[in-house]
């Protein structure tokens, strides 16, 4: 049973133009998430990070929405560029007592075009 | 600042032998974490060391053991190797909070291959 989903395995995006990655997650008790990005041969390095008592982060070119009630969040990319083709992976943890784990979804693969 | 570390970068086995990972965790880190990435698939955890012992385990047999060092660093251990062992074995490293961990960062990983 997957708790984090990323049902899109790859999106194509025009240089310039918006880039949303979503992700899905059924674990009510999820309450920080986060997105990484990966290259090949390469670690997934950290983008950015939202907490559940938050519905909105912003970090640069970067934003990340989480809808709570939807157990839905998104990673908007404005405007994209060549190099942030890569491998996107959302991932969610809880910060209950025991559990510090992160869950991952499958990724989403991003080719912006030049 | 260095990051994450890990060795080797690749590594060539056979079937039920043994194999040890390494990792040194980011600078003034105190948490590491392993995680299996086999192809297509996300990052699946394995378990979290603090403080020298095994804090939480994911859903991984005996064979796959861990240790962590006075100086933070840790190692994966892996017996038996099975062909479904191949994979990239990624290290996290994190600090502590009060209200639970800080972000996870990632190393480059090590490529496991299991002839």
């Amino acid at each position: 049973d997957q708790q984090v989903k990323q049902n899109s395995p790859s999106l194509s995006v025009q240089e310039g133009r918006i880039s949303i990655l979503n992700c899905d997650y059924t674990n009510s008790m999820f309450d920080y998430f986060l997105w990484y990005k990966k290259y090949p041969a390469e670690g997934p390095t950290f983008l950015i990070s939202i907490s559940s008592i938050k519905d909105k982060n912003e970090d640069g070119r970067f934003t990340v929405f989480l809808n709570k009630s939807a157990k839905h969040l998104s990673l908007h990319i404005v405007p994209s560029q060549p190099g942030d083709s890569a491998v996107y992976f959302c991932a969610a943890s809880y910060s209950g007592a025991g559990s510090y784990q992160l869950t991952f979804g499958k990724g989403t693969k991003l080719s912006v075009i030049p | 600042d260095a990051g994450v570390t890990q060795s080797p970068t690749h590594l060539i086995k056979t079937r039920g032998q043994q194999v040890t990972l390494r990792c040194s965790p980011k600078s003034g880190h105190d948490t590491v974490s392993w995680y299996q990435q086999a192809l297509g698939q996300g990052p699946q955890f394995i378990f979290q060391y603090y403080e020298e012992e095994e804090r939480q385990r994911g859903n991984f047999p005996d064979r796959f053991s861990g240790h962590q060092f006075p100086n933070y660093s840790s190692e994966l251990n892996v017996n038996a190797l099975l062909l479904g062992d191949s994979a990239l074995y990624l290290c996290a490293s994190s600090l502590l909070l009060s209200g639970g961990t800080d972000t996870q960062y990632f190393g480059p990983g090590t490529r496991l291959t299991v002839l």
